[in-house]
């Protein structure tokens, strides 16, 4: 079965600060990798998506995550916080064979960014 | 607004009562999916819906009954259920099993058992 690892639970950062979070899977086959973004009271919503191609993901409000395969990562970056991305952060990994079905989460990261 | 809804917002409970949370979604998807959320855990596949067919009983206990009449609605019945079953309970849909698409999310039903 998948399994999904972040290792960072909670991350405080100012604003302008440059923002790394650690995602890695563990699954041998052909995977499709998301980062979705839970702001407070909201709802889930998807900040972008790997499946093929260009292993850089572009996503919105200037993310970006870069797809691993060696290392098994899918890291989610961003250059400069902003304060509005206090949120927090979940991975997730599905897969061509087992679809969006069986999506598998990580426990997910709390981002506090402080002014 | 995502386009999937889903009632109540928040709900308590007694131990004893039933209960029914209602899932919604306007985007002509045909899977649908109850998570649970807990504090500390990762999201929790429960049910898996596709075509109104259920194709995924992650080993959920039957204190949780699904229902999914049609490929828009969908159902989760409490009943007897316990104080661990507390959590955030998250109704997605998306296109059907085996196309690479993302998952949309509902705002999620805010459950405490007392």
């Amino acid at each position: 079965a998948q399994s999904v690892s972040q290792h960072n639970h909670h991350v405080i950062l100012s604003e302008a600060a440059s923002l790394e979070l650690g995602c890695n899977y563990s699954y041998g086959g052909t995977v499709n990798l998301f980062w979705y973004v839970q702001y407070p009271g909201q709802h889930l919503q998807l900040l972008l998506k790997y499946f093929s191609g260009d292993p850089l993901v572009k996503g919105i409000k200037g993310f970006e995550a870069e797809f691993i395969k060696s290392k098994f990562s899918f890291n989610l970056r961003k250059p400069s916080v902003q304060w509005s991305d206090t949120a927090e952060y979940f991975c997730a990994v599905g897969g061509p064979n087992f679809g969006n079905e069986k999506l598998t989460f990580g426990t997910g990261t709390r981002l506090t960014i402080i002014p | 607004e995502t386009g999937v809804t889903q009632t109540p917002r928040h709900l308590v409970m007694g131990m004893t009562n039933k209960k029914s949370l209602k899932c919604e979604q306007h985007l002509g998807h045909n899977a649908m999916y109850w998570y649970k959320q807990s504090a500390k855990k990762p999201l929790e596949l429960m049910f898996v819906y596709n075509f109104k067919e259920q194709t995924e009983n992650n080993s959920v206990p039957s204190r949780f009954s699904p229902e999914c009449p049609n490929s828009s609605h969908l159902f989760l019945h409490l009943h007897t259920l316990q104080p661990e079953d507390s959590a955030l309970y998250l109704c997605a849909s998306s296109q059907r099993q085996g196309v690479n698409t993302e998952a949309f999310f509902g705002q999620g039903t805010r459950l405490t058992v007392v």
